[in-house]
């Protein structure tokens, strides 16, 4: 059965370091998706990505953050100089299209990345 | 303002004993979608259901249930004869039409602790 995939499956990092955390989505799949998950907390919704560009963005996603997916199967998430606070669970999730639309909206989760900040 | 409350925040049983978990939910949208996720102690979220608005049947599949109740705005999940498998923090997600995604907003997730 088809699996987003992320890595790495954690990834320690001193602060004010750059983090690449990399999914691959669904193939099939056009709509992607970023969440993260301070330990102990909540699933945050960070960013939804549909063809090439942002569709939506949290608060959470400030000018730290980008996305990008540079070929036709990865889907990356940059934060450029990380901060104590980013610690967290990063989940990155796809789905085939929108509610109300073609295909299944479900969301699919990847497994994780957690990142820890020193 | 979307928003969901899962009140429990852990919840402990023996098994084979049932259990429910409630969520309620806020939005102002009409159509809208709800979710249950499953995160297992190894941290995965697995989906477990959705449900759209306008549809309001309760649906069992094997032990678990759901009992969707717009008039509460209330989407309650019951395991039945729980295992210790079960034991996992559970969330339930809203979802809203009419947007350019379908972000999911979860609520703070309930632990749910089976115990032999």
């Amino acid at each position: 059965e088809p699996e987003v995939t992320q890595t790495p499956s954690h990834q320690v990092t001193q602060m004010g370091q750059e983090v690449i955390l990399r999914c691959v989505p669904i193939s099939n799949h056009l709509y992607f998706y970023w969440y993260r998950q301070i330990l102990g907390q909540k699933v945050e919704f960070l960013v939804s990505f549909y063809n090439n560009e942002i569709s939506e963005k949290s608060e959470i996603f400030d000018d730290q953050f980008s996305v990008e997916r540079p070929d036709g199967s990865n889907f990356t998430l940059k934060i450029r100089s990380t901060k104590l606070e980013d610690s967290a669970m990063y989940f990155c999730a796809s789905s085939e299209g929108l509610a109300g639309g073609q295909g299944s909206y479900e969301q699919y989760f990847g497994p994780g990345t957690r990142l820890t900040v020193t | 303002a979307q928003k969901v409350t899962q009140a429990q925040t852990e919840i402990s049983v023996v098994e084979k004993e049932d259990v429910t978990l409630d969520c309620v939910y806020e939005t102002r949208d009409t159509t809208y979608y709800l979710f249950w996720y499953k995160q297992p102690p190894s941290g995965e979220l697995v989906f477990l259901i959705r449900r759209n608005s306008f549809d309001e049947q309760n649906e069992i599949s094997g032990r678990y249930s759901w009992n969707f109740q717009k008039s509460t705005s209330s989407f309650n999940f019951t395991i039945t004869a729980s295992q210790v498998v079960d034991s996992a923090v559970y969330f339930c997600a809203l979802s809203e039409d009419g947007g350019a995604t379908n972000k999911l907003i979860f609520g703070t997730g309930t632990l749910l602790a089976v115990q032999p």
